[in-house]
């Protein structure tokens, strides 16, 4: 079974840049979610999709992050403009439902540096 | 305040033996779960044993276990008979859902670095 799908690895811009991500989930996974990683702390949630619906995106800085999900699948990450603390690994994860015991499968992640 | 607090920022294990990363939670919520996983450095997150609040017995998965004290809010992961491949990053966390269904977010803690020694 082929696991969660993350490009590109790794990513350099220069602050106010655009970037984009891109992550394509296990197949059959219903659920995906993007989180960021910070240098020296865990992941935290930024969006949570159930489907092609927005389940939760109250930590996504909407002034500057949009995500989408179209047709339920493949989903995109973007960021525009990029500042400096926008340095994360940005990480892709899915699990069959939402359901709170529910495995959530990671993908190996998007390293970006904005300088 | 913190929701997971993990007090061991980094920690050698000699291979071989058996070594136990510290984790404390805060919920004042009935149902929770509690997860652990392994990051290497290529950088994927590995997930490796689930606690459901309610369950009475600890969890375990092949080398791994976890010493759950429900009362001390305290979930630590004990790895036996630790390899070379075992030296990453360890985080802990936490999901709350109430008893309509609602779930909140995965709750990570800042992680424990493992080194295991030849």
């Amino acid at each position: 079974e082929a696991g969660v799908a993350q490009s590109p690895r790794y990513k350099i811009i220069e602050k106010r840049q655009s970037v984009a991500f891109w992550c394509n989930p296990i197949s059959g996974h219903a659920t995906l979610y993007w989180y960021q990683q910070i240098l020296g702390q865990g992941p935290k949630l930024l969006i949570q999709f159930q489907n092609n619906g927005v389940v939760d995106d109250s930590q996504l800085p909407k002034d500057r992050f949009s995500a989408e999900r179209l047709k339920g699948v493949d989903s995109t990450l973007k960021i525009q403009p990029a500042k400096l603390e926008d340095s994360a690994v940005y990480l892709c994860a899915s699990s069959f439902t939402s359901g709170g015991g529910d495995e959530q499968f990671f993908g190996p992640g998007t390293r970006l540096t904005v300088l | 305040a913190q929701k997971i607090t993990q007090t061991q920022p980094g920690m050698f294990v000699q291979e071989k033996e058996a070594v136990t990363l510290d984790c404390t939670y805060d919920t004042s919520d009935q149902s929770y779960g509690l997860f652990w996983y392994k990051q290497p450095s290529s950088g994927e997150m590995i997930f490796l044993i689930y606690q459901g609040s309610y369950d009475e017995q600890n969890a375990t998965e092949g080398r791994y276990s976890l010493n759950f004290q429900k009362a001390r809010k305290s979930t630590n992961l004990v790895i036996s008979a630790s390899q070379l491949g075992d030296s990453a990053m360890y985080f802990c966390a936490m999901r709350e859902w109430n008893y309509g269904g609602s779930q909140g977010n995965l709750i990570f803690g800042k992680g424990t670095k493992l080194s295991v020694k030849p």
